[in-house]
């Protein structure tokens, strides 16, 4: 089944504690991103990856780092999370980085609790 | 003023009737247009792409205004089964930002 899995789905941590959460696509896209949902703000594009090794800023970025080492694996990384990352994230793929026109698929989501 | 703007709604409708829901977005170099529909906590999933010769399907029909800046989606003959929040997305220029609007919530009632 073509899907995009997040990893994990639920997460209460404290503030300063590093965490990644891994994302994976299993339908060979070539473009990956991560957003994060905040009630009235909608989905914010924190970054996105147009292939392996090639990655760029969102628009809010600050706070997070991300890698893409592997085309089907784009983990999205808190070095020092803190209570303002409490949020609702979304990994996403498409087929082809410049596919304007491309259907994004989501992952289910992670929830992250920052206390 | 958010690139991508929508009415938070709630809109509240009987079943059978008809809504529109419009988008705005700021920079006329946007290059494509989708609307997306969520179920509460759930992950966002493609309801149509948007073109500019219109486009339709079954009940649901998407419209895009270059010169006004807006896309809109029309939804006929509502069911219980259509309330969510539908969010509108915009991708820049090349395509490899998209913003999201804040989204609008449905709520059909029987």
């Amino acid at each position: 089944e073509a899907q995009v899995t997040q990893n994990p789905r639920y997460l209460i941590t404290v503030t300063g504690k590093k965490l990644t959460v891994t994302c994976s696509q299993n339908m060979n896209h070539e473009y990956m991103s991560w957003y994060r949902q905040d009630p009235g703000l909608g989905l914010r594009q924190i970054y996105y990856s147009m292939n392996v090794e090639v990655t760029d800023k969102g628009d809010v970025p600050e706070g997070y780092k991300v890698s893409r080492k592997e085309k089907r694996n784009f983990p999205l990384i808190l070095e020092s999370p803190s209570p303002n990352q409490t949020s609702l994230y979304f990994c996403a793929s498409r087929l082809e980085a410049g596919g304007l026109a491309d259907t994004q698929y989501f992952g289910p989501g992670t929830r992250l609790t920052v206390l | 003023r958010k690139e991508v703007e929508q009415d938070p709604g709630p809109f509240n409708v009987p079943e059978g009737a008809t809504v529109a829901f419009n988008c705005t977005y700021s920079n006329s170099a946007s290059q494509s247009f989708f609307w997306y529909r969520q179920d509460c906590r759930k992950e966002p999933k493609l309801l149509m792409s948007v073109y500019s010769s219109g486009n339709e399907d079954g009940r649901f029909t998407a419209q895009l205004n270059r010169a006004s800046q807006y896309i809109s989606l029309l939804i006929r003959d509502s069911k219980l089964s259509d309330s969510a929040t539908y969010l509108c997305a915009v991708n820049g220029a090349g395509g490899f930002k998209t913003i999201f609007g804040a989204g609008t919530r449905l709520f059909v009632k029987a």
